[in-house]
């Protein structure tokens, strides 16, 4: 099954605590971004990666990192998490070319900083 | 920056009626697409609309899209209560428009709620 595969779902961590969010595809797809969405802000883009160690900042990048080292997974870092990262993020990727189909998103991730 | 704005922010009908959602947004784009997410869950893309086509269906789903008014709408017909969900427009930056990071930019969404 073609799938956006994000992990935990759900994690509770403390302020200053380094995490990491994993996001994986199987679609090979070459684009793949991640986006939080918060009440009344909706979802907005942190980092988008158009092909293997190629990433640039999206909208609201600001205490975040990522990587990809590899077509298929585009992990989000949290070096020092803060209460105001406390977010719904989700992981998505899309077949670049055209961008024709729309982009497939993971489950989510609701994470919880205290 | 949020681009797509849509209205209404909420809306509640009786099963079997249409639900006419619509969205507007600022810069020039590729392309527009909706998106439909239950209660938090992960977004399922419904229908993508390019910037040289007017409308488009698929199934119960009709877009429209005026780029002149820089304007879009979603009709559901004949509406059910699995329905009930929040959807969003989203709007894919042209490619060296001056919009900023490439990607999709969301508006705020619309709330609908079908029932019984």
């Amino acid at each position: 099954e073609a799938q956006v595969t994000q992990n935990p779902r759900y994690l509770i961590t403390v302020t200053g605590k380094k995490l990491t969010v994993t996001c994986s595809q199987n679609m090979n797809h070459e684009y793949m971004s991640w986006y939080r969405q918060d009440p009344g802000l909706g979802l907005r883009q942190i980092y988008y990666s158009m092909n293997v160690e190629v990433t640039d900042k999206g909208d609201v990048p600001e205490g975040y990192k990522v990587s990809r080292k590899e077509k298929r997974n585009f992990p989000l870092i949290l070096e020092s998490p803060s209460p105001n990262q406390t977010s719904l993020y989700f992981c998505a990727s899309s077949s670049y070319t055209g961008k024709s189909h729309g982009y497939t998103f993971g489950s989510g991730t609701r994470l919880t900083v205290v | 920056s949020q681009q797509g704005e849509e209205d209404p922010q909420a809306l509640s009908i009786q099963e079997g009626e249409n639900a006419t959602m619509n969205c507007s947004y600022k810069t020039s784009i590729n392309n527009l697409q909706w998106y439909r997410q239950n209660s938090g869950r992960g977004l399922v893309h419904l229908i993508l609309i390019r910037s040289n086509e007017r409308e488009k269906h698929s199934g119960r789903l009709r877009v429209t899209l005026d780029t002149s008014k820089k304007s879009s709408s979603l009709l559901i017909t004949a509406s059910r209560a699995a329905d009930t969900a929040s959807y969003f427009c989203a709007t894919d930056r042209a490619l060296y428009s001056g919009g900023g990071a490439d990607g999709l930019t969301f508006g705020k969404g619309t709330h609908l709620i079908i029932q019984p």
